[in-house]
């Protein structure tokens, strides 16, 4: 089974700064990679799918990119609604088993 | 309104049993696979089941095999998972969620629903 490490777990940063979230799969995941950000109270929300494909509705100043076994998740320029849980997510291919990394917690500085 | 909407938990003792259920609407239900999707209290994401658009294909987390079991009723539009023999450690949210077709991702989750097991 596919691992996902993400780092790091806790990211400490200020409004209007840049967020890097790593996302290191145990083995390669080709594109197949997803990323959500989940708020206090609330369900998870998917914002990229494929590596980097922002999903409907999900601003710009997030993006995607990697392949293979590591990945990144970036927020150009931190507003107040970004601060969350952010979770990367994969499936692998037979048996299907989804699989989530453990979160980074993106918190105000 | 597309949205998925969890019921049925609540509080159980160990070692019985919950049905939960998802509703789906706004959106064509059986052309889906849908998944049941769980997290402990300040824990992470866990992946319990999937059921392909038509309930042929089941699968889930060797974790979860034997005690629990997924199913899903189109013409109702409603996602079920049958619980048994619960555990102190099965306490949590336990969200349904959308397979996006052909992506490997969850593009639609519902509210959750609080499965709490204590004596």
């Amino acid at each position: 089974e596919i691992v996902l490490t993400q780092s790091p777990a806790t990211l400490s940063l200020s409004p209007g700064e840049r967020a890097t979230l790593s996302c290191r799969a145990s083995q390669s995941v080709r594109r197949y990679l997803a990323w959500y950000q989940q708020k206090p109270g609330q369900a998870p929300r998917l914002l990229i799918y494929d590596a980097s494909n922002r999903a409907t509705g999900i601003p710009a100043r997030f993006s995607g990119s990697g392949s293979g076994t590591d990945f990144t998740l970036s927020i150009s320029s931190l507003e107040p609604e970004d601060f969350a849980v952010y979770y990367c997510q994969q499936r692998s291919n037979w048996p299907p088993v989804w699989v989530f990394g453990g979160g980074t917690k993106v918190e105000i500085k | 309104q597309v949205q998925l909407v969890e019921s049925g938990g609540g509080l159980v003792k160990p070692g019985g049993s919950l049905r939960l259920s998802c509703a789906a609407s706004g959106f064509a239900f059986s052309d889906y696979y849908m998944s049941w999707i769980r997290q402990a209290p300040g824990k992470g994401l866990e992946w319990l089941s999937s059921i392909s658009s038509s309930g042929s294909n089941i699968y889930y987390a060797d974790s979860m095999k034997g005690r629990f079991t997924i199913s899903r009723d189109n013409a109702k539009s409603a996602l079920y998972v049958q619980m048994n023999s619960l555990r102190v450690e099965d306490t949590a949210v336990y969200y349904c969620a959308r397979e996006m077709s052909i992506r490997l991702a969850f593009d639609m989750w519902g509210q959750g629903t609080m499965v709490t097991v204590s004596s």
